[in-house]
């Protein structure tokens, strides 16, 4: 079965330090990932993607993330993190080998910023 | 990326009354649409695949009587929340699939509130 772990539902770090957001995902076949972000009340942004290319993503907002087959992770990171980075976060795959379209959707995992 | 245009953006409504949501893609044609249900501090349950010129499928648990969804157009989606409850409260987001490939992208939401 296909599934996908946040490991954290909630991570806490101080502006200017680094960022680490982890997902790992269980299937059977090669997966796509996806990084998306949900600020306070609004829709899902697409942060990175991951598609078989390159294992190191660069998303937006300075958000990276690696691709590692060996630990099936696809950890989410930043350099140094800043206010406006505060918001909900979702490591997302598509359902399934056929292209349905459904995508499974990790837990969520928030990221609170201090000042 | 890719635009998602969600209206509105939040309705207040009497129990009983019926509302719609819009939802359309601005620079893409998205012959797959979404539409998931959001619940306080969770991940996005997925309501129903709309798909254009035919009729939606609705996962397990959805009532297609009581959200009914349209899709005439490659632009456009509609669901339609009929004779409302205070338990259909809730934030609900749309997403297009970019044809041929995996990536969905997110209207704003719709935060319904039913009294």
């Amino acid at each position: 079965a296909q599934s996908v772990t946040q490991l954290d539902s909630h991570v806490s770090v101080s502006e200017g330090t680094p960022v680490l957001l982890r997902c790992n995902y269980s299937s059977s076949y090669s997966p796509s990932l996806f990084w998306y972000v949900q600020h306070p009340n609004k829709g899902l942004q697409l942060l990175l993607k991951y598609t078989s290319a390159a294992t190191l993503v660069k998303g937006i907002n300075g958000f990276e993330a690696e691709f590692k087959k060996s630990e099936t992770s696809f950890h989410l990171t930043k350099p140094s993190a800043h206010m406006s980075d505060a918001a909900e976060y979702f490591c997302v795959f598509p359902h399934g080998s056929s292209n349905t379209g459904k995508l499974i959707f990790g837990q969520g995992t928030t990221l609170q910023v201090k000042p | 990326g890719a635009v998602v245009s969600q209206h509105p953006s939040r309705v207040i409504c009497k129990s009983g009354t019926s509302v719609k949501i819009e939802c359309r893609s601005l620079d893409f044609q998205a012959t797959t649409m979404f539409w998931y249900r959001q619940f306080p501090k969770k991940s996005l349950m997925l309501m129903a695949t709309s798909n254009e010129g035919s009729k939606a499928t609705y996962e397990q648990g959805v009532e297609k009587d009581k959200f009914l969804i349209n899709h005439a157009s490659l632009t456009l989606s509609t669901l339609t929340v009929t004779s409302a409850h205070p338990e259909d409260s809730s934030f609900y987001i749309c997403s297009g699939l970019v044809t041929g490939t995996r990536i969905q992208y997110f209207g704003a939401g719709t935060r319904l509130s039913v009294l």
